[in-house]
């Protein structure tokens, strides 16, 4: 079974720059999020969709963040502009659905650094 | 709102000594508990889970955890460590949400 796959790995950017991470879940997992993980931190959630419609997105800065899950499948997570402390590995997580209590499988992350 | 702490930034150990990383959460609800492991330049993956049951919960890769309701806490254990199991450890809560809250882990160092 295919795990959840993320891209780019790596991205570089200036600061007030645009980027957008790309996320396609396991096949059938109908929930989906979106995590960030600054260095030395634990994984903060910032988006939870189930298909394609949002369950929680309340820590999801909206001012410069973005993210759409349409078709209820992959998702892109849009920062535009970025800034210095939005440098952080962005991970992506599926799970099989809202009421399954349980495990969520996550992705390699996309690992963001803004100069 | 609940949180998670984890005492420990960093643990070093000898290989094959007993290792415990300290967890303990903060919730007005009943929780789920879980520990997650990531390797270098992975992804998190899922050690063990905790949501009813036995408060004594094993794992993979030999681990297990208990979690203790008076003390909020759910600490992992393994009684003879490996030098694969050098990561970073992450201790998570689900209020039924379905979403987790995770500590800010603990660097798991196996020396030889």
């Amino acid at each position: 079974e295919a795990g959840v796959a993320q891209s780019p790995r790596y991205k570089i950017i200036e600061k007030r720059q645009s980027v957008a991470f790309w996320c396609n879940p396991i096949s059938g997992h109908a929930t989906l999020y979106w995590y960030q993980q600054i260095l030395g931190q634990g994984p903060k959630l910032l988006i939870q969709f189930q298909n394609n419609g949002v369950v929680d997105d309340s820590q999801l800065p909206k001012d410069r963040f973005s993210a759409e899950r349409l078709k209820g499948v992959d998702s892109t997570l849009k920062i535009q502009p970025a800034k210095l402390e939005d440098s952080a590995v962005y991970l992506c997580a599926s799970s099989f659905s809202w009421t399954n209590t349980g495990e969520l499988f996550f992705g390699e992350g996309s690992r963001l650094t803004v100069l | 709102a609940q949180s998670v702490t984890q005492l420990d930034s960093q643990v070093p150990v000898f290989e094959e000594a007993p290792v415990e990383l300290r967890c303990n959460y903060s919730s007005s609800v009943s929780v789920y508990l879980f520990w997650y492991v990531q390797y270098p330049n992975q992804g998190l993956q899922l050690l063990l889970k905790y949501l009813s049951g036995s408060t004594l919960v094993k794992g993979i890769n030999g681990f297990e955890a208990e979690f203790n309701k008076s003390q909020t806490s759910f600490h992992l254990r393994k009684p003879s460590v490996h030098i694969s199991d050098t990561a970073e450890y992450f201790c998570a809560v689900d209020t039924g949400r379905r979403a987790l809250t995770f500590g800010s882990g603990t660097r798991l160092q196996v020396q030889p």
